[in-house]
């Protein structure tokens, strides 16, 4: 069974700061990995994903996520936060076994101080 | 352009009152799907559709049905809302198989049953 755990609610950073959004998962098989964001009363987008190859996958907007198997981690970074990024993350697993059911953490509300 | 529809954005009914939430999606995929958001445990799946016809059960299906008669179509259905079903949905589409994509996600549907 798949499951994922993001192990902040809430972070908040200031503009021109690091960003770290932590997330460990579980998966019995190979899992693929994504990073959705949600922006106030916005649908989903997605960031990025991890699907087998690189374990440094890029995404949109300058976030880039590291696939660590010997951690169960996938935790999201960005170099410099903007006042744009304020939003609502989610971790979201799936694995070969599960079809096509994606499994969300619960959230990470990330807030942006100027 | 490409985009996952969803009718209404917004809805207040009373306990008991049928109802319908449209969902249409315009990129020819085979795979569909239905997910509700609550705080604090982010998005949970309620239905999914592997193709016309093919309907299968997701995590949270309790209270509600779906059809898939056409391919861009995939409405969820209310036979008798109750108030624990007040939460933000979300339908999602897929071409590839969303172990390997991800979801196209549509822009919500916010339901007050009261």
């Amino acid at each position: 069974a798949q499951s994922v755990t993001q192990l902040d609610s809430h972070v908040s950073v200031s503009e021109g700061t690091p960003v770290l959004l932590r997330c460990n998962y579980s998966s019995s098989y190979s899992p693929s990995l994504f990073w959705y964001v949600q922006h106030p009363n916005k649908g989903l987008q997605l960031l990025l994903k991890y699907t087998s190859a690189a374990t440094l996958v890029k995404g949109i907007n300058g976030f880039e996520a590291e696939f660590k198997k010997s951690e169960t981690s996938f935790h999201l970074t960005k170099p410099s936060a903007h006042m744009s990024d304020a939003a609502e993350y989610f971790c979201v697993v799936s694995e070969s076994n599960a079809g096509n059911m994606l499994t969300f953490g619960g959230g990470t509300r990330l807030m942006v101080k100027p | 352009e490409a985009q996952v529809t969803q009718n209404p954005r917004y809805l207040i009914t009373v306990t008991g009152k049928k109802l319908t939430v449209t969902c249409s999606q315009n990129m020819n995929h085979e795979y569909m799907s239905w997910y509700r958001q609550d705080p604090g445990l982010g998005l949970r799946q309620i239905y999914y559709s592997m193709n016309v016809e093919v309907t299968d059960k997701g995590d949270v299906p309790e209270g509600y049905k779906v059809s898939r008669k056409e391919k861009r179509n995939f409405p969820l259905i209310l036979e008798s809302p109750s108030p624990n079903q007040t939460s933000l949905y979300f339908c999602a589409s897929s071409g590839g198989g969303a172990m390997y994509y991800g979801y196209t996600f549509g822009s919500g549907t916010r339901l007050t049953v009261v």
